[in-house]
């Protein structure tokens, strides 16, 4: 039963363009969601966060969009750059310091 | 600044062999979790710990054991080796002040664990 959902295995995006990442998830419990991005061989490096009481939240390039209504979640980085090219994870918490949930994980490809 | 130090970072066992991965959070954090990363699949919580109890256990098989020790460092004891154990593991760290759950736990680089 996967809780967490990222529908886009991959994404290809051009340097300088804006790249979506989607989230859905099924638990309504879940109260805080956050983004992970991995690189190969190691371990996930975090991005940004949210909690269920803001729909926004800004850190940069980074930017992440919560719809309680809707279970979704998003992440946009503008503008991407090709080091952003990686695996990006979705993962929730029904708590601070609770265990997290991921989502299956989308690979990002910036094209120069 | 510091960070969950992981150790070792590459291990090869053969099947029915025992493995120990260990686990160093950051200082003063006082939550250690547990993931286990199989080949193109999402980390999936094994178990964690906080002030070295056990707090929350997942999808952990019986052959596997863990500890939080007094100095907050884990290891994570897996026995009876199988070939589908063969995964990345990670560990995280976190700290009760404040609120992590919103900056996000800090993973170690991960053990790769092979069984022949």
């Amino acid at each position: 039963d996967q809780q967490v959902k990222q529908n886009s295995p991959s994404l290809s995006v051009q340097e300088g363009r804006i790249s979506i990442l989607n989230c859905d998830y099924t638990n309504s419990m879940f109260d805080y969601f956050l983004w992970y991005k991995k690189y190969p061989a190691e371990g996930p490096t975090f991005l940004i966060s949210i909690s269920s009481i803001k729909d926004k939240n800004e850190d940069g390039r980074f930017t992440v969009f919560l719809n309680k209504s809707a279970k979704h979640l998003s992440l946009h980085i503008v503008p991407s750059q090709p080091g952003d090219s990686a695996v990006y994870f979705c993962a929730a918490s029904v708590s601070p310091r609770e265990k997290l949930t991921f989502g299956t994980g989308t690979r990002l490809t910036i094209i120069p | 600044a510091a960070g969950v130090i992981q150790s070792p970072r590459h291990l090869i066992k053969e099947k029915r062999e025992t493995a120990t991965l260990k686990c160093y959070p950051i200082p003063r954090h006082d939550t250690v979790y547990w993931y286990q990363q199989g080949p193109g699949q999402d980390p999936q919580f094994l178990i964690s710990f906080y002030e070295k109890m056990q707090s929350d256990k997942g999808s952990i098989p019986d052959r596997f054991s863990a500890q939080q020790f007094s100095d907050y460092h884990s290891e994570l004891n897996m026995s009876s080796l199988e070939l589908g154990d063969s995964a990345l593991y990670f560990c995280a760290s976190s700290s009760t002040e404040g609120q992590p759950g919103l900056y996000g736990y800090t993973f170690g680089s991960g053990t790769r664990l092979t069984v022949v």
